[in-house]
Parts: structure tokens; C-alpha cells; sequence
């Protein structure tokens, strides 16, 4: 039982490339988040997804696209990468609105 | 209304001593209050988590301390060990709803 995978673990992007980031999760649970930690900040939720081919924004949507073709799968794309976007994301997963999340262990993102 | 205030930002304790952090909100309709345990390069995951019809809730060295009509709850670790060096954040959800609300974090250092 693998939980929630993130990859890439780690990225170097130049500002204004593009990239993808990965969440596979095995636990067939509905709802999957993507977040982002910066220091200071706390956790805040960029995108979150309710069932497969829904996505909604979070509190700091701009610059990122989700998608959820697969229930087990939740993308994040940056379409042209900024500095401001250098940044740990984090992928977290739930059965249901009575149960706790299962975070993945992270992709740390450097815009240069 | 949608916030919670989680402080101190950082605290050191020494090895056998308690840590207390501590979190406050203002949404009424917040009912259930999870910890999230972060160690450095890893995803957060949960510790212990209160619903607020009770006012205390322990788990081994954990205990969370409920208090409804100030609208706070806090984290106590007694007998702390270098172990539980980590960054602990609190969080808040109504029921229902699709997303938590973290606290900032707060990264505790105990001392050998």
C-alpha cells in the first residue's frame, strides 16, 4: 500500500518553463488536495478535487491548473513558471469529509 | 472568520518537559480539529484530532485541550523527547466541507 506519490521529489525550473507535477494515490479516496508550503505561510490550498473530473480553486489558484481525469491521479501544471512559485507542494488525499488526510512526502520546486 | 491563529511560531523545550502550542478561531461552525505532525523532508501527517463535544482528548503523550466557548484548542506534549522535534500544525474543518484550514505551524526543538 503505497498512500499518495508525488513526483517529481525535486525540480529546478527556469522562469517561464513549463512542468507537470504528479499524485498518484492507491486508497481509492474521493477528495484530493494540492497544497503548497512556504515558510511562515502554514499549508495553503492551491486546488482541491472532489471526485474524478471535478477540480475547484483553493485560496491561491493563480499561476496553476489541475486536473483529475483519473480518480487516482490529480495533476498540477504551472503553464510558465515564476519565482514566487518556488515552493514545497504537497499532495494530500481523503476517503470522505469524516476522515483525516494522507499527505504525500512532497515535491520541493526552485524557479530560477 | 475563516482563519486560525496558531502560536508560538517556534518554541525549544528541554528533554522530559511539556510543549504547549496553541490555536484559536472564529468560525463557529468549525467542528472537527486535527494535529499534523511534520518531520523535515517529509509530508504532514495526523497525530490526534478532537471533535468539540469534549473538552480533552489523549493519545500516549499527546492530549489535546478543548475549550468551546473561547474558541481554542491547544496541543500538549508531556515528557517531551528529542524525537519530537518537528513542525506541528493545527487545523480546522466544518462538517461538510471539502478543505481543512492550517494553522501557520510551529516548529518545536527539544533539547537532548
Amino acid at each position: 500500500n503505497a498512500g499518495v506519490t508525488q513526483t517529481p521529489k525535486f525540480r529546478v525550473l527556469k522562469t517561464g518553463q513549463s512542468m507537470t507535477l504528479l499524485c498518484a494515490q492507491d486508497m481509492n479516496h474521493e477528495y484530493m488536495y494540492w497544497y503548497r508550503q512556504d515558510p511562515g505561510m502554514g499549508l495553503r490550498l492551491i486546488h482541491y478535487s472532489v471526485g474524478e473530473g471535478t477540480t475547484a480553486k483553493g485560496e491561491v489558484p493563480d499561476g496553476y491548473n489541475v486536473s483529475r481525469l483519473k480518480k487516482q491521479n490529480f495533476l498540477l501544471g504551472l503553464e510558465s513558471a515564476a519565482p514566487s512559485q518556488t515552493s514545497v507542494y504537497f499532495c494530500a488525499s481523503r476517503l470522505g469529509t469524516a476522515y483525516g488526510y494522507t499527505f504525500g512526502s512532497g515535491t520541493r520546486l526552485t524557479v530560477v | 472568520q475563516q482563519q486560525v491563529k496558531q502560536s508560538p511560531q517556534s518554541l525549544i523545550v528541554q528533554k522530559g518537559g511539556i510543549s504547549i502550542i496553541n490555536c484559536a478561531y472564529e468560525n463557529t461552525a468549525f467542528d472537527y480539529f486535527p494535529w499534523y505532525q511534520q518531520f523535515p523532508g517529509k509530508g504532514p501527517a495526523l497525530l490526534i484530532a478532537i471533535r468539540p463535544d469534549v473538552s480533552e482528548k489523549k493519545e500516549g503523550r499527546f492530549t489535546i485541550s478543548f475549550n468551546k466557548s473561547a474558541k481554542q484548542f491547544s496541543l500538549h506534549i508531556m515528557d517531551s523527547q528529542p524525537g519530537d522535534s518537528a513542525t506541528y500544525f493545527c487545523a480546522a474543518s466544518a462538517g461538510g466541507t471539502y478543505k481543512y484550514i492550517f494553522g501557520t505551524g510551529t516548529r518545536l526543538k527539544v533539547l537532548a
